[in-house]
Formats: structure tokens, sequence, C-alpha cells
């Protein structure tokens, strides 16, 4: 049963378009993320939500979307895509915010944009 | 904001050697040192942390310590197994919010 679970795994798609990624987790988490990690492997935070609360936002252009329905689930919206957005994007969980714990990632969406 | 740097970018090590990895940070503020594993295809898992008030910690073959005059943490992998390859990354945090990750260490154990 797996406890960060990211979908799709790999996104291919033409610049310009509309993407969405979504992520859950079943762990009971209150806290979820965002990182980016680029094609030298940097791993960066986008955003962290706390029970639905966007709680961190780091300089991600507003293209970047995310949205938190529950403390489950993190989805991510991505607007005109572009070619630099190409990555592999990955979402996390912990169970407290401000609380110098465990990460638990999910597997990564490989995005191309073509 | 924090700056982490991670040394080497790459190493390869035979089978049965110790593997060290180096990391330094720059803010003094950051109390929480976690190492992460990424395996191909993987997203990172935590393999071991340490917290400001201690300076060494060791599970199995795997240490860390922690040097907070230098501002300076290493990772040191004892008789490294093939599994043991992957991309390691050392990380810091303040707050526990916000986890600033070095850039990896790409680590090859050859049998």
């Amino acid at each position: 049963d797996t406890a960060v679970s990211q979908t799709p795994k790999y996104l291919v798609t033409q610049m310009g378009n509309d993407k969405s990624i979504k992520c859950e987790q079943n762990l009971g988490h209150d806290t979820m993320y965002w990182y980016k990690q680029d094609s030298k492997k940097f791993l960066k935070i986008m955003f962290s939500y706390n029970n639905k609360e966007l709680i961190i936002n780091e300089t991600v252009p507003n293209r970047f979307s995310p949205k938190s329905p529950d403390k489950a689930h993190l989805n991510l919206h991505i607007n005109s895509l572009e070619l630099g957005d190409s990555a592999v994007y990955f979402c996390a969980s912990s169970q407290h915010p401000g609380r110098r714990e465990k990460l638990f990632f999910g597997s990564g969406t490989q995005l191309s944009v073509l | 904001g924090e700056n982490v740097e991670q040394h080497p970018s790459t190493l390869s090590v035979q089978e049965g050697d110790s593997a060290v990895i180096k990391c330094t940070y720059s803010d003094s503020a950051s109390n929480y040192f976690p190492w992460y594993k990424q395996e191909l295809g993987k997203g990172p898992q935590l393999i071991i942390d340490i917290r400001s008030n201690v300076g060494e910690k060791k599970d199995q073959r795997i240490a860390v310590t922690l040097n907070k005059t230098a501002k300076h943490f290493s990772l040191h992998i004892t008789e490294t197994q093939p599994e043991d390859s992957a991309v390691y990354f050392c990380a810091a945090s303040d707050t526990g919010n916000q986890f600033y990750f070095g850039t990896g260490t790409s680590l090859t154990v050859i049998p």
C-alpha cells in the first residue's frame, strides 16, 4: 500500500498546454509538499500545505497553482507549459509542520515539455 | 536563506570500501540535518538524520557526524555493497518547514 502516490509517472506534452499532477498520501499526515528536481538532480521546494492551507510558496511562476481539496491530497496544475518546466516533480508529506522530521516522498512525475 | 553545498558530486568505490560524503551549510540557525537516498526512478528516502545537539549518530553501516562550529556534516558508509549505489542528498532545516537540499552525490559501488 503506497504511502505517497502521485500520478501520472510520466507526462509528455507540448509547449503551451495545461496539465495536472495528482498526489495522495495515506499516512494521515498534516503537511504536504511539492518539490522540483531539475536535470542536475537539484531538489527545490515549490509549495507546502498544512491542513489544506498554504504555508510555503517559494518563488514559482504563477502558472503553477497547487490545490489541496483535503489534507490527504495536494494536486499541482501547470498552465501554459514551457520548455524549462521539464523536470521531475515530487510530492512529499510529513506528519507535522514546523517539526524537524522525516519527509515521505512519492516516486515522482517526469514531465517532458516538447 | 540557507545554502547547502555537497561534495563530491560523483563517487566510485570498490565493494567493501568506505564512502564519505560531505556537506556544508551557511545558516547557523539550522539545527536538523537529514540524509536521503534516491534510487533510480524512485523518490528520496530518509536513511539517517542528526540534530544539532548531537555530534555523531550511527545506524549499522551508516554514520553521520556534525561539526556545528565549522558548519559541516558528513555521511559515512562502511563496508559498501552494490545496493548502496544511488544518489545521496544532504539537507538542512531550521524551523522544520523548509528543507534545503544539497546538490546530490551519485555513489557507485563497484562489485
